[in-house]
């Protein structure tokens, strides 16, 4: 069974700084999906960011990027110039087949 | 009008009551889910479906149950209620390669 494991249960930053969370995971698959949710206090999930797995370059969004290590099982949420809105819940989640696997989740608050 | 939307938003009910939790959603996707998200723990898979003959269950499937009434309804049920089973309800769907579509989410409470 898939793992995901989410180390940083809370996290802070100021207004326009970068912030990193942290995310591994455990699979013996080789194709498989990985993704950064957002939670706001809206509770509402949005998706923030996709990588699959068989693409070596990491994705980006706007603000937001990744850092794939699949070797290494890991990836990693990095959020730039980060923002008031971007406090929130974030979750990363793994899929395969038909699973989709959460981990515990990191509360990042941005402060003015 | 949201994709996927989720009925109650909120609900408390008694121990020992059963209650139903209602999903529907119009993205086509023949992948639904439900969820419970709890404080430390993320969110966890209580069933899911492939179709309306084809219901699985998932990590935390004891003291629920559910119905898959169409390929646009999910709902879910616990027959008897008890207070560990407060918590924030999500449904989803989900494309092939895997991402997720959620509902609102239900707040319930159970006392």
């Amino acid at each position: 069974a898939q793992t995901v494991t989410q180390s940083q249960p809370e996290m802070s930053v100021q207004e326009a700084e970068t912030v990193t969370l942290s995310c591994t995971y455990d699979t013996s698959e080789s194709n498989y999906y990985l993704f950064w949710y957002k939670q706001p206090p809206s509770r509402q999930m949005i998706l923030v960011i996709r990588q699959e797995a068989y693409k070596q370059q990491n994705a980006t969004e706007n603000r937001f990027s990744v850092n794939f290590q699949k070797a290494a099982k890991s990836f990693s949420l990095k959020i730039s110039d980060s923002q008031l809105g971007d406090t929130a819940m974030y979750f990363c989640a793994f899929s395969s087949g038909s699973r989709l696997t959460f981990g515990e989740g990191t509360q990042l608050t941005v402060n003015p | 009008d949201a994709d996927v939307t989720q009925t109650p938003r909120n609900r408390i009910t008694k121990t020992g009551k059963r209650i139903m939790l209602e999903c529907s959603q119009t993205k086509g996707h023949d992948r639904m889910y439900w969820y419970r998200q709890d404080p430390g723990l993320g969110l966890r898979l209580i069933y899911y479906s492939f179709d309306v003959k084809d219901i699985n269950k998932g990590e935390i499937s004891d003291g629920y149950s559910v119905s898959r009434q169409a390929q646009a309804k999910f709902s879910l049920s616990l027959e008897s209620a008890i207070p560990n089973q407060t918590a924030l309800y999500f449904c989803a769907t989900r494309t092939l390669i895997g991402e997720a579509f959620f509902g609102q989410g239900t707040r319930l409470t159970v006392v």
